[in-house]
């Protein structure tokens, strides 16, 4: 079955910088790769996803890129925010499968 | 409007009992699935039903009995409560089959086992 490894388990940053976390996964059958956060005492919410069709996608200051051959997706924060803090969870799946969750990031932005 | 419930929000409950989660969504969704996070945040599948339909069965002790009425509804049932059942249990459905589209969450049942 499927495994997602997500790196790092906790990020801090400055307000203005920018955030890299990465997942690699493991099955080759995947094709849907969606990134969520999670406010602390809240429920997570999807923030962007992308299909293994597209090599990156963007929206607004959150971009995720996808490597296939590698197996690795990354999602980039830019000129982070407080507001930015959370945790962040890479998925995997794809068709039939379950969506497998990496075990996080704990984003904290300082400002 | 709320497109993702569960009730109760907080359960706290001794070691032994029985107890159960409930959820709805409205957004019309064909699958919907439990969920188990752990003190460690770890996010992890336990169920899922399409169409009323169980398609996805995680190792999970058989203590844990899902339940769903029609598509708009799945409940849970555990049995014999332990300390390791402690943790938050989200509900969340999506449109399309697992692995396939965007999941969304309900609020959470914060299960406490004393």
């Amino acid at each position: 079955g499927e495994n997602v490894e997500q790196h790092p388990s906790t990020l801090s940053v400055q307000e203005g910088d920018s955030a890299v976390i990465k997942c690699t996964y493991s099955d080759s059958a995947s094709n849907y790769f969606p990134w969520y956060k999670q406010e602390l005492g809240k429920r997570p919410q999807l923030i962007i996803d992308i299909r293994s069709n597209v090599g990156e996608k963007k929206d607004q200051r959150i971009a995720v890129t996808l490597n296939k051959t590698a197996k690795h997706f990354s999602l980039h924060i830019t000129e982070t925010q407080p507001e930015d803090s959370a945790v962040y969870f890479c998925a995997g799946g794809g068709a039939g499968t379950a969506l497998i969750f990496g075990k996080g990031t704990t984003l904290s932005v300082s400002s | 409007d709320t497109a993702v419930s569960q009730t109760p929000k907080y359960l706290v409950t001794q070691m032994g009992n029985d107890k159960s989660i409930k959820c709805e969504q409205n957004l019309g969704h064909d699958t919907m699935y439990w969920y188990k996070q752990d003190s460690k945040k770890f996010l992890k599948i336990m169920f899922s039903y399409n169409n009323k339909e169980l398609i996805i069965n995680e190792t999970v002790p058989n203590r844990f009995s899902p339940k769903s009425p029609d598509k708009a509804h799945l409940n849970l049932h555990i049995n014999s409560l332990e300390l390791g059942d402690s943790a938050v249990y989200f509900c969340a459905s999506s449109q399309d089959p697992p692995g396939l589209d965007t999941q969304y969450f309900g609020p959470g049942t914060r299960l406490t086992v004393l």
